[in-house]
């Protein structure tokens, strides 16, 4: 059963320090959605990419968040330098986009527990 | 008016009840309806997808969209413990690219 691997699964860092989450999706699938998710505020949307470009990234404060695909099989999320409001976890998610538009559901890793002190 | 309202709960009833589960939503445009189910430090998984207004049956599990009403359910029917999770619903339109979720409304199945 094909999934979408995150890693690390748990993050706990000092307030400063560079934090990296890193997704793998799922083999084929052309788009990738970078979430987060808070008690308060639900599952936010930061950034997504289709076939690797970036599209939306506007849900990021860009001052300190970042978001790349180096390669189809790698997404990376950095937060630098880190707060402790940024404490929540990140989701990866990963669809398949037809030329057409049409877009099948997404599948969600299992997330990245972030913790900022 | 927030795109979509979904009652954050909790919500508690017995084993063997059955469970409605409701959204609203503001926008007209959207055109793919769908409910994920999240359980405790785990991502949410696609429970439920459909596109049209009516009924969509899989199990024990059915959805019912009335875009007349904006208005979307997911029903559980002899409902078990191992329901107790986190619900989302979530739409979007192709042109969009991107899904919108709700808050999720969290239920727990009493043994």
């Amino acid at each position: 059963d094909a999934r979408v691997t995150q890693t690390p699964r748990h993050k706990v860092t000092e307030m400063g320090q560079e934090v990296t989450m890193r997704c793998q999706p799922i083999l084929g699938h052309n788009t990738v959605f970078w979430y987060r998710q808070t008690m308060m505020q639900g599952l936010e949307l930061l950034a997504y990419f289709r076939n690797r470009a970036p599209l939306d990234d506007s849900g990021m404060p860009k001052d300190r968040f970042s978001a790349e695909m180096p390669d189809a099989t790698l997404a990376t999320l950095k937060i630098q330098p880190s707060e402790p409001r940024d404490s929540a976890v990140y989701f990866c998610a990963s669809g398949l986009t037809s030329r057409g538009g049409g877009n099948q559901p997404q599948h969600f890793g299992d997330g990245t527990r972030l913790s900022i002190l | 008016q927030k795109e979509v309202e979904q009652d954050p709960g909790p919500l508690s009833v017995p084993e063997g009840a059955i469970v409605s589960l409701n959204c609203t939503y503001s926008n007209s445009a959207f055109q793919y309806f769908m409910w994920y189910r999240q359980y405790s430090r785990k991502g949410p998984e696609l429970l439920m997808y459909t596109y049209s207004s009516g009924n969509k049956e899989d199990g024990r599990f059915t959805a019912q969209v009335d875009k007349s009403s904006k208005y979307i359910s997911l029903f559980i029917r002899d409902s078990q413990p191992s329901d107790s999770a986190t619900y989302l619903c979530a739409f979007y339109y192709s042109s969009a690219s991107k899904i919108i979720f709700g808050s999720g409304t969290r239920l727990s199945i009493r043994p």
